[in-house]
């Protein structure tokens, strides 16, 4: 089946320094990918549809140039969080779309960011 | 506001017995339906899906779902669940009406299974 790996699976970093989150689907290509947030026992909210080549797609109340998104190729996406507060600790979350046609998503295991 | 609504937050059985969680949308035409499981420290695998044609979905596991359109709704089922079937579920829509064809989630159903 299809795979999406995510890495780090977690991280901790401290007030105003920046972490990179890679999203790599490993055996298809996919011209999209989400992100999705996750808080501790909430669903999953949508943050944002990153479309290779082009620029992501971000949802209302979501800042952009917080939470950085790009997706140079069909096989990886990455989202940065730029200047992490305490309040963007939270479960993050991709998944890959298989085809432009597809409904279907395949989800990553998750990153846990952890700002001190 | 347009939603997915699941109504149980927290379940508890035990071992064997039946398991219905509920799920409605209230998103309009046409409608892709799917469940979500996340066993705990794991990541979202899809249990089952709906797209067209027969409204009762068979799944992994044991589980199956019925869309009813009339009630806008999508319950998932299992007839006798294990104690492996503790986890989080989650049911999931989209189509036209999501916003271009984006995934919505309900909010979650946290199922812990006696043994």
């Amino acid at each position: 089946g299809a795979v999406v790996s995510q890495h780090p699976s977690w991280v901790i970093c401290k007030s105003g320094t920046s972490v990179k989150i890679e999203c790599r689907s490993l055996d298809f290509q996919a011209t999209t990918m989400f992100w999705y947030r996750q808080f501790p026992k909430q669903s999953l909210m949508l943050m944002a549809t990153s479309n290779e080549g082009s620029k992501a797609t971000y949802e209302q109340g979501v800042e952009k140039d917080k939470f950085l998104i790009n997706h140079a190729s069909l096989t990886l996406s990455t989202l940065t969080v730029t200047s992490a507060h305490p309040e963007d600790s939270s479960f993050y979350i991709c998944s890959a779309r298989l085809a432009a046609s597809s409904y279907e998503q395949y989800f990553g295991p998750g990153t846990r960011l952890t700002v001190t | 506001a347009q939603s997915v609504s699941q109504h149980n937050h927290h379940v508890i059985l035990s071992e064997a017995a039946s398991l219905e969680l509920g799920c409605n949308y209230s998103y309009g035409g046409t409608v892709n339906l799917f469940w979500y499981v996340q066993y705990p420290g794991q990541h979202l695998q899809l249990l089952l899906k709906y797209f067209s044609g027969d409204p009762l979905v068979k799944g992994i596991k044991g589980f199956e779902a019925e869309f009813i359109k009339s009630k806008f709704s999508f319950n998932l089922r299992k007839p006798s669940v294990q104690w492996s079937d503790t986890a989080e579920y989650f049911c999931a829509v989209n189509g036209k009406n999501t916003g271009g064809f984006k995934t919505i989630f309900g909010a979650g159903t946290r199922l812990f299974v006696k043994a």
